[in-house]
């Protein structure tokens, strides 16, 4: 069963700390593994798109990791910012790319 | 990047009347939009794949009569929500994928109230 699952549920972190979201999936055939950040009220918008042969992948305070191995992904948020406040959101499509298994989210709370 | 508009933003409406919802890709072409609805604290759900010159294709359990589905052209793309119902209320989303790509892009949303 093509399955995307996300933990923490959710986390609440100081402003300016590091945290580290995770994401395992059991998607087959594999394509692509993405992060979405989803503010309140919002559509999602991308942070990273991985291929199976990519490890790692950056943008900006954003660092993804993938483990095609393990099937398992993390999001990495460096020195967190109140505006980091979001639903994070790991995906990943199936055969032909769009059919996708969506997560079910990590609710990250950044506070003062 | 890409984008693509919904409108409108939010509706309120009263139960039994019909609700339509567009999804505009603004700077490229869509043969297939996808639109999800999204509970309270929940992650998307796929309601159904839109198709520009087909029908649409819906998800197990989404009633195709209610939840109308026109691809009109290559950037637009309409769900209609009709008798609409409070347990409708919801926040419905759109993505489009560009061209050559798998990748999605997602609308803003609109949150529909039906009282």
């Amino acid at each position: 069963k093509n399955q995307v699952e996300q933990s923490p549920q959710s986390l609440i972190i100081l402003e300016g700390k590091n945290c580290t979201l995770q994401c395992n999936y059991t998607v087959s055939p594999f394509s692509n593994l993405r992060w979405y950040k989803q503010d309140t009220g919002r559509g999602p918008v991308s942070l990273t798109i991985m291929t199976f042969s990519e490890n790692t992948k950056s943008n900006g305070r954003y660092t993804a990791t993938l483990d095609a191995d393990t099937k398992q992904s993390s999001l990495h948020i460096t020195a967190s910012q109140l505006s980091d406040s979001a639903s994070y959101i790991c995906v990943a499509p199936n055969t032909g790319g769009f059919k996708t298994i969506f997560g079910a989210g990590t609710r990250l709370f950044v506070k003062a | 990047g890409a984008v693509v508009s919904q409108h409108p933003s939010r509706v309120i409406c009263k139960s039994g009347t019909s609700v339509k919802i567009e999804c505009r890709s603004l700077d490229f072409q869509a043969t297939t939009m996808f639109w999800y609805r999204q509970f309270p604290k929940k992650s998307l759900m796929l309601m159904a794949t839109s198709n520009e010159g087909s029908k649409a294709t819906y998800e197990q359990g989404v009633e195709k009569d209610k939840f109308l589905i026109n691809h009109a052209s290559l950037t637009l793309s309409t769900l209609t929500v009709t008798s609409a119902h409070p347990e409708d209320s919801s926040f419905y989303i759109c993505s489009a994928p560009t061209t050559g790509t798998d990748t999605q892009y997602f609308g803003p949303g609109t949150r529909l109230t039906v009282l």
